[in-house]
C-alpha cells in the first residue's frame, strides 16, 4: 500500500526555536497534503489544508504565521513551527491524498520544546 | 466540528464481532463515511469507507442505513490486536476525490481475552 513518511518522528527543541517537519508520499503524488495535531488522550485536530504550488488554507484558530506550511511538490510538504513554546508541544500528523482521493497517514512527529 | 458521534468506549470478547456504532444525521448527499483507526503513538489506519452501500474488505464490514444518518463498522472476529481508538469520519467538502477528514471523539475499543 501506498506509504507516507514523516521526518523527524521525534524532535526535542528549546524554547524559542523553530523546527522544521517533513511529510513525503513515497510511491505516489499527493496533490493535497492535510496537517493535524493530537494531543494527548485527545482526538486529532486539523490544522491546515496544503495543494501543491499554492498557499496552504488554515482552520479556524490556528496561527498562518506560527505554523508555516509549504507544499513545494507533490511529493513533499514541510510544518515550521516557529519560535516554538511547550504550549506547542504535540503529536503532529500528516496525510496525503492520491490524485484519486484515498487518503494516506504518516505516522506523526512528536515535537517537545523545552 | 465533526459531523460524527460515537460512543467514547467499548468493550468486546476476543473472537467475537465488535460492532462499533456512529450517528452522522447531518451528513450530505455526496458525503463519505469513513472508518480509522489508531494505535497508541501512531498515525490512524485506514479500514473502510461507504457512500450508501454496505462495504466489505478483509478487514471489517460497513453497515449504512438506509437514510444514511448512521452507521456500524463490524470488526467479524476481533483479537487483542485490534485494540485502538476507531474513528468514524464523514469526509467533507470533495465527495470521494476531494474533501477533508475532520476528527470527532472516536470509540476506545478494548479487546479482552
Amino acid at each position: 500500500g501506498a506509504v507516507v513518511s514523516q521526518h523527524p518522528s521525534r524532535v526535542i527543541c528549546k524554547s524559542g526555536t523553530s523546527v522544521k517537519i517533513e511529510c513525503r508520499s513515497l510511491d505516489f503524488q499527493a496533490t493535497t497534503m492535510f496537517w493535524y495535531r493530537q494531543f494527548p488522550k485527545q482526538s486529532l485536530m486539523l490544522m491546515a489544508t496544503s495543494n501543491e504550488g499554492s498557499k496552504a488554507t488554515y482552520e479556524q484558530g490556528v496561527e498562518k504565521d506560527k505554523f508555516l506550511i509549504n507544499h513545494a511538490s507533490l511529493t513533499l510538504s514541510t510544518l515550521t513551527v516557529t519560535s516554538a513554546h511547550p504550549e506547542d508541544s504535540s503529536f503532529y500528523i500528516c496525510s496525503a491524498s492520491s490524485v484519486t482521493g484515498e487518503l494516506f497517514f504518516g505516522e506523526g512527529s512528536r515535537l517537545t520544546v523545552l | 466540528d465533526a459531523k460524527t458521534t460515537q460512543p467514547p468506549s467499548m468493550d468486546c470478547a476476543e473472537g467475537r464481532a465488535a460492532n462499533l456504532p456512529c450517528n452522522h444525521s447531518t451528513i450530505s448527499g455526496n458525503e463519505y463515511v469513513y472508518w480509522y483507526r489508531q494505535i497508541h503513538s501512531q498515525g490512524p489506519q485506514y479500514i473502510i469507507h461507504g457512500l450508501k452501500n454496505n462495504e466489505t474488505n478483509e478487514m471489517a464490514s460497513l453497515i449504512i442505513t438506509e437514510d444514511r444518518k448512521s452507521s456500524t463498522l463490524i470488526l467479524p472476529h476481533a483479537t487483542l490486536r485490534d485494540t485502538a481508538v476507531y474513528y468514524c469520519i464523514v469526509r467533507v467538502g470533495g465527495g470521494n476525490q476531494g474533501g477533508k477528514l475532520i476528527f470527532g471523539q472516536g470509540t476506545e475499543l478494548s479487546v479482552k481475552p
